[in-house]
């Protein structure tokens, strides 16, 4: 069974535009999680779908913002980008059986965002 | 709001030390308890994880770790480490009923020397 996947691996942009990533779960997987990794703040929660909704939301502005599809993948954006945002952004997913309360997250290998 | 500590951010040791690496967390309700683990140019792993019942979990690769509920405490525990061992390793908290959120620590870099 793959993995998470996210594309594009690399990304380099500069202040002031605007990105997209995207993240495809492991095949059955309904949750899909997104996390900011930076040496400084270490891993940070952004929010997570479900369903195509979402249902948990971190700290962040709202500039970045995700969704969901029908199909569970997933795409996250942030807008006016500022040089603060260069991290490594990951995508986990979760099976999240009904009543199982047991989720684990599997963990893609992440798309390392630079702005110039 | 929930928060983790990991009290080790780096830690040198030799081939076939014994390893333990400290995590506390703070919150008041029923938790889910996780390590991870990231090698040099990898994505994040799953080590080991706490739902409930033995609170003491054994994962991947020799590790183990034990959850003391009256200290809020997850700490990882190897006997004895290898060089391939070499990572960070990060201890992660998820509220029960609150989705999958994990609240992570800083982080502990493992370098160990042959």
């Amino acid at each position: 069974k793959a993995g998470v996947t996210q594309t594009p691996r690399y990304l380099i942009k500069t202040r002031g535009q605007q990105v997209t990533l995207s993240c495809s779960p492991i095949s059955g997987h309904r949750s899909v999680s997104w996390y900011q990794q930076t040496p400084g703040q270490g891993l940070q929660f952004l929010f997570e779908y479900f369903s195509e909704t979402q249902r948990n939301k971190g700290n962040f502005p709202g500039r970045f913002s995700g969704r969901q599809f029908s199909n569970s993948r997933s795409e996250m954006n942030v807008s006016t980008l500022e040089l603060g945002d260069s991290a490594l952004y990951l995508c986990a997913s979760s099976l999240d059986k009904a009543g199982s309360g047991k989720n684990i997250q599997y963990f893609g290998a992440g798309t390392r965002l630079s702005v110039l | 709001a929930q928060s983790v500590s990991q009290h080790n951010h780096h830690v040198i040791l030799s081939e076939a030390a014994s390893l333990e690496l400290g995590c506390n967390y703070s919150y008041g309700g029923t938790v889910n308890l996780f390590w991870y683990v990231q090698y040099p140019g990898q994505h994040l792993q799953l080590l080991l994880k706490y739902f409930s019942g033995d609170p003491l979990v054994k994962g991947i690769k020799g590790f183990e770790a034990e959850f003391i509920k009256s200290k809020f405490s997850f700490n990882l525990r190897k006997p004895s480490v290898q060089w391939s061992d070499t990572a960070e390793y990060f201890c992660a908290v998820k509220v029960t009923g609150g989705g999958n959120k994990l609240t992570f620590g800083t982080g502990t870099q493992l370098k160990v020397e042959l």
